[in-house]
């Protein structure tokens, strides 16, 4: 199976700031890499896939970047609303697998 | 407008099954994959299995010998039965609209919290 790292495990951030946040992969998943966003008591949702595409609706200050096992998910000027915890996810093989996540809060 | 909606007992005791149902709307199950994903109270998520659209079935090897999927197309539905609970399978399970090629899960249900004890 495909094992998804992902640091930090937690994060504060002010207000406008930009947030980054990386997930490796054991192997290279050749960009079938996903990130979700899961606020407390809600369900995950869909940020980015294929490493760099954004989900329809999502807002443009979020941006995903990477190739080979090493990508990134960045915030570009942190808000109020982003406060959650992230996941990446691997969709190059099954079993898919996810990173641990990142519990981002606002500083 | 795709739906994804979990169903099944709040409660279940040690040693039973587990039967849940995804219904969904505004999609098909012969169009897209849906895989069921579980979530320990305040743990990360657990990819449990897929029911492709074709039909076939694929388990996370932890989970294969007690987990089994399946579908009624002309009712949208999709079934998660799991045998042989414990504890340690109290969890939030949701039901994810899959796309392929990668595998990305791109609507999910709001999930159905399920809780093993005596």
């Amino acid at each position: 199976d495909i094992q998804m790292t992902q640091s930090p495990a937690s994060l504060s951030a002010s207000l406008g700031e930009t947030v980054t946040i990386q997930c490796r992969a054991s192997e290279d998943i050749y960009s079938g890499l996903a990130w979700y966003q899961q606020k407390p008591g809600k369900s995950p949702q869909l940020l980015i896939y294929g490493a760099s595409s954004l989900q329809d609706g999502v807002p443009s200050r979020f941006s995903g970047s990477g190739s080979g096992t090493q990508y990134s998910l960045k915030i570009s000027s942190m808000q109020t609303e982003d406060e959650g915890v992230y996941f990446c996810q691997q969709g190059l093989k099954y079993p898919l697998t996810f990173g641990s996540g990142t519990k981002l809060e606002i500083k | 407008q795709v739906q994804l909606k979990e169903s099944g007992p709040g409660l279940v005791q040690p040693s039973q099954t587990l039967s849940l149902t995804c219904t969904v709307s505004g999609f098909s199950l012969t169009s897209y994959h849906v895989s069921w994903v579980r979530q320990p109270p305040g743990k990360g998520l657990e990819w449990m299995g897929v029911i492709w659209t074709g039909g076939s079935t694929a388990y996370n090897s932890l989970l294969k010998s007690r987990l089994s999927i399946s579908r009624d197309t002309s009712k949208s539905q999709v079934f998660l039965k799991m045998n042989s609970l414990q504890t340690e399978d109290t969890a939030t399970y949701y039901c994810a609209r899959v796309r392929s090629s990668p595998g990305v899960m791109d609507a999910w249900g709001q999930g159905a919290s399920v809780t093993v004890s005596s």
